[in-house]
């Protein structure tokens, strides 16, 4: 079936560093991305997201690059700070009416002091 | 704004009880409600989908006569595990979106410990 996946499942960088999470994707008609970061015991929080019409996001420390030729979404986030320690889960618009998102496997990102 | 709450935020209860979980849409009116399940170090599993009014959508190999689903009104929907079992422990998330939006709105999450 089609999936969403993540090349890497844990991320450690120095604090200050920039940092990139990766994701691939398999459905070609999906249409609409979206970046979580989830803490420990939390439910996932919305970082970022981008359309199908667009290779380039940017928000506050993070930016989302989409590569729609091979099927990759990465999140980049600058200036790594201690509080950016979590699990990244990208995810997949399904389509239809309801909507309905699938999620990668999640990086667990690390920053080191 | 697009704040999502659940409850309880931890539950703990005995083998073949029934446990309610509730989402609730505390400034917006969520036409579509998603329940997702969340094992340890593992990613969200969609369980269903349930718009306001209507029966739940279940993804396959979710079981609905034991993950209840009720949406009865814009704000509020809720997860029923009956007779529940420890290997129905885990950590419940729900999420809400508007009609018009694309996006859905996460809540706390709820962990579930069956004994």
């Amino acid at each position: 079936g089609e999936s969403v996946g993540l090349h890497l499942p844990t991320l450690s960088v120095q604090e200050g560093d920039n940092s990139i999470i990766n994701c691939a994707y398999s459905n070609s008609a999906s249409d609409y991305f979206i970046w979580y970061k989830q803490e420990s015991g939390k439910g996932p929080q919305f970082i970022i997201d981008i359309r199908s019409n667009m290779d380039k996001r940017q928000g506050q420390r993070v930016t989302v690059l989409l590569n729609k030729t091979v099927k990759h979404l990465s999140l980049q986030i600058a200036a790594t700070q201690p509080g950016d320690s979590a699990v990244y889960f990208c995810a997949e618009n399904r389509g239809g009416s309801a909507r309905q998102l699938t999620f990668g496997s999640g990086t667990q990102l690390t920053v080191l002091p | 704004g697009a704040v999502v709450s659940q409850h309880p935020s931890r539950v703990i209860c005995k083998s073949g009880t029934s446990v309610k979980i509730e989402c609730r849409s505390l400034d917006f009116q969520a036409t579509t409600m998603f329940w997702y399940r969340q094992f340890p170090k593992q990613s969200l599993m969609l369980m269903a989908t349930s718009n306001e009014g209507s029966k739940a959508t279940y993804e396959q190999g979710v079981e609905k006569d034991k993950f209840l689903i009720n949406h009865a009104s814009l704000t509020l929907s809720t997860l029923t595990v009956t007779s529940a079992h420890p290997e129905d422990s885990s950590f419940y998330i729900c999420s809400a979106r508007g009609q018009y939006s694309v996006s859905q709105y996460f809540g706390p999450g709820t962990r579930l410990l069956v004994l």
